[in-house]
């Protein structure tokens, strides 16, 4: 079956840098893209971007531009999301998710990593 | 291309009939997707191009629209039905949600 796996629960000083893992399972990894959401707390979702695991082509959101890296490794199966330069506002829980294109919808959602920015 | 659900909150009872709307500012054809929330979990697919239910999800979820305009629509709400409810556009970049409609016990 289907999984995607997420890193665990991070706690970041402001200017600081975070990366979480996404391990996938159950299906051929670079048949499918990824998108990774992030919610901040009581709020809604948010579109950070997205990932092609055939050639590592990416789609940045304006806002995030520059603070933000989304990368693959194929012989792990797993995709990874860096943002650096954190602010208080990155506080969020962050979804790695499945991307069906025949579909174009996310069937499959990472259980979500909750990263909060501190001093 | 923005996406306004309405209303953004909504209280039912078990049994009522219930249609959310999104509203979006240009033309996405059929590219609209409704996803699920509940609490401390991740968005559940229930209704992909418009109109068409993800495999699983009960038949009394059912999804309209096209180019501007989308309704989903829960036939008879059920207990485990009370979530938050998000549309999403796939038609370009940057793929946008709306913001969300929580759906409450009357």
């Amino acid at each position: 079956q289907v999984q995607l796996v997420q890193s665990g629960t991070e706690v970041k000083k402001p200017g600081a840098s975070v990366k979480v893992s996404c391990k996938a399972s159950g299906y051929t990894f670079t048949s499918y893209a990824f998108i990774w959401v992030r919610q901040a707390p009581g709020q809604g979702l948010e579109w950070m971007g997205w990932i092609s695991t055939s050639n590592g082509n990416t789609n940045y959101a304006q806002n995030l531009q520059g603070r933000v890296t989304m990368t693959t490794d194929t012989s792990t199966s797993t995709a990874y999301m860096e943002l650096r330069s954190l602010r208080s506002d990155d506080t969020a829980v962050y979804y790695c998710a499945r991307v069906e294109d025949r579909i174009m919808a996310i069937d499959y959602w990472g259980q979500g990593t909750l990263v909060t920015v501190s001093s | 291309i923005q996406l306004t659900q309405s209303p953004s909150s909504l209280s039912a009872s078990v049994g009522d009939r219930v249609t959310i709307t999104c509203r979006a500012s240009q033309g996405i054809t059929t590219y609209l997707v409704w996803y699920q929330q509940k609490p401390g979990k991740a968005p559940k697919l229930l209704i992909y191009a418009a109109s068409n239910l993800q495999s699983g999800v009960p038949s009394r979820f059912s999804g309209s629209g096209s180019g501007t305009d989308f309704t989903l629509t829960i036939s008879s709400l059920q207990p485990e039905d009370f979530a938050t409810y998000y549309c999403q556009q796939f038609n370009n970049y940057p793929i946008t949600f709306g913001q969300g409609t929580r759906l409450e016990i009357k």
